[in-house]
C-alpha cells in the first residue's frame, strides 16, 4: 500500500532560523512528488513536482529536494508569512490520477 | 495562472438536506477531484472525473455522488446530509501533460 509520512506534525521557528520538513514515501514507483502549502480555512496552493531523485526545485526561501525514499522542503531564513501547513504528495505509477497525501507540517514562524 | 473557483465558501445545512457542490475550473483539465479534509485524518478522495459524463469512485464514495455535464464543471451532491457530512470540501482540477492539481479555496459544509 502506498505511504507517505510527514515530519515533524509541527514545527515553530523563530524568524531567520532556517530548517527542513520531511516526508517518507513508500510507492511501488514514483511518477511525481508534489509539494504544497496550505493556510487555514484555505485551498492548498502548489508550489513543487518533482519526478526524480536528485531532482531539486527552488522558490524565493524554499528548496525542494528528492531521494529515492524521502523529499526534503528547506526554509531558509524563514518569515512570519512562511507560517503554514505544507503537505506533500505522491503519484504512484500505475495508479490513474490519484494523489496520496501525508498528513502535513503545520509550521509557525515566530517574529 | 490555474483557477479553480468553488461555489460557496461556508454552508450550513440540515440533516437529511439534498446539498449540492458545485466547482468550475478555467484551464480545459480533463480530470477533476472531490476532496474532503478533516483534522487527522488528511485529504481524502471522493470521486474524481476523467471526461465529461465520466466517473470514478475515490476513497471514500459512501453518501455523495457526482456530477460532470461540462468539463470545466464538476458537481459533488449529498443525496442527504448527515452530521459526519461536515467537513471542509475541496475541489481540484488537473491537466493532461502534468500530474500536479490545482485546488480550490474549499467549501465548509456545517451539518446540523
Amino acid at each position: 500500500e502506498d505511504q507517505v509520512t510527514q515530519s515533524p506534525e509541527a514545527l515553530r521557528l523563530q524568524e531567520g532560523e532556517s530548517s527542513s520538513l520531511n516526508c517518507s514515501y513508500t510507492v511501488s514507483g514514483l511518477r511525481g512528488l508534489f509539494w504544497y502549502r496550505q493556510d487555514p480555512g484555505k485551498g492548498p496552493e502548489f508550489l513543487f513536482t518533482l519526478y526524480s531523485a536528485g531532482e531539486e526545485k527552488e522558490k524565493e526561501r524554499l528548496k525542494a529536494t528528492l531521494t529515492k525514499k524521502e523529499s526534503f522542503l528547506h526554509i531558509t531564513a524563514p518569515k512570519p508569512e512562511d507560517s503554514a501547513t505544507y503537505l506533500c504528495a505522491v503519484h504512484p505509477s500505475g495508479s490513474a490520477r490519484q494523489l496520496t497525501f501525508g498528513s502535513g507540517t503545520q509550521l509557525t514562524v515566530l517574529p | 495562472d490555474v483557477k479553480v473557483t468553488q461555489s460557496s465558501r461556508y454552508l450550513v445545512k440540515r440533516t437529511g438536506e439534498k446539498v449540492f457542490l458545485e466547482c468550475v475550473q478555467d484551464m480545459d483539465h480533463e480530470n477533476m477531484f472531490w476532496y474532503r479534509q478533516d483534522p487527522g485524518l488528511g485529504l481524502r478522495l471522493i470521486y474524481f472525473s476523467y471526461d465529461v459524463k465520466m466517473k470514478e469512485k475515490g476513497d471514500i464514495p459512501e453518501g455523495y455522488s457526482v456530477s460532470r455535464e461540462k468539463k470545466e464543471r464538476f458537481s459533488l451532491i449529498l443525496e442527504s446530509a448527515s452530521t459526519n457530512q461536515t467537513s471542509m470540501y475541496l475541489c481540484a482540477s488537473e491537466g493532461k501533460g502534468g500530474y500536479e492539481q490545482y485546488f480550490g479555496p474549499g467549501t465548509r459544509l456545517t451539518v446540523t
